[in-house]
């Protein structure tokens, strides 16, 4: 069954810290998401990669950045952590080869973040 | 612009009544597609149907049937007989062209069915 595994459900971390969100797809997809989700906006795109350190920003990457060494890992880093990024963070995964009317996009669980 | 509007951003039904809920685009695109995630309280998206632009025909499963016209730039998604477990938030998203990922997305409809 295809997995996205984001390493953190639920994170409450203080003003100015680093903060480092893990995703993990087995699905060997090319490409994957991170995207922020609050009440009443849907979902924003912050970065997205198509490619082993390749990186391209979304809608709103002010205040983040991203990483992605291996393929399957894809991490979404706030370097200096404050209260307006309290959020659920979701990443997703696809592959550019998709057939069928089926799924095309596969979502984690979500990390619930609180910055303090 | 590209745009997704979910204008309800809350439902109350009693269970076993039908429920809509509306989602309006717009895109200038020609080639494109329409999504609907369900979001349990869980946190998780479920994929509930991908349509292309090209495909204007209703689609029923089970309980669950959509509503595409492109005349009115409208997807429109409808449960009937809700259940309880039908409550969720329930997205519409638009792809940005022709491709299968890079999506737009409306606000979300958070439908309660009531026992």
């Amino acid at each position: 069954d295809v997995k996205v595994t984001q390493s953190s459900r639920y994170l409450v971390k203080r003003t100015g810290e680093k903060v480092f969100l893990e995703c993990v797809q087995d699905m060997d997809h090319e490409n994957m998401f991170w995207y922020r989700q609050d009440p009443g906006l849907g979902l924003r795109l912050i970065y997205f990669s198509y490619d082993v350190k390749m990186k391209e920003k979304g809608d709103i990457p002010e205040g983040y950045s991203v990483s992605r060494e291996k393929k399957e890992r894809f991490s979404l880093i706030l370097e200096s952590a404050s209260t307006n990024q309290t959020s659920m963070y979701l990443c997703a995964s696809t592959t550019f080869y998709w057939t069928g009317d089926g799924n095309t996009i596969y979502f984690g669980e979500g990390s619930w973040l609180t910055v303090v | 612009a590209q745009k997704v509007t979910q204008a309800q951003t809350e439902i109350s039904v009693v269970e076993k009544e039908d429920v809509t809920l509306d989602c309006v685009y717009e895109t200038r695109d020609t080639t494109y597609y329409l999504f609907w995630y369900k979001q349990p309280p869980s946190g998780e998206l479920v994929f509930l149907i991908r349509r292309n632009s090209f495909d204007e025909q209703n689609e029923i499963s089970g309980r669950y049937s959509w509503n595409f016209q492109k005349s009115t730039s409208s997807f429109n998604f409808t449960i009937t007989a809700s259940q309880v477990v039908d409550s969720a938030v329930y997205f519409c998203a638009l792809s940005r062209g022709s491709s299968n990922y890079q999506l737009i997305w409306g606000a979300g409809t958070k439908l309660i069915i009531k026992p």
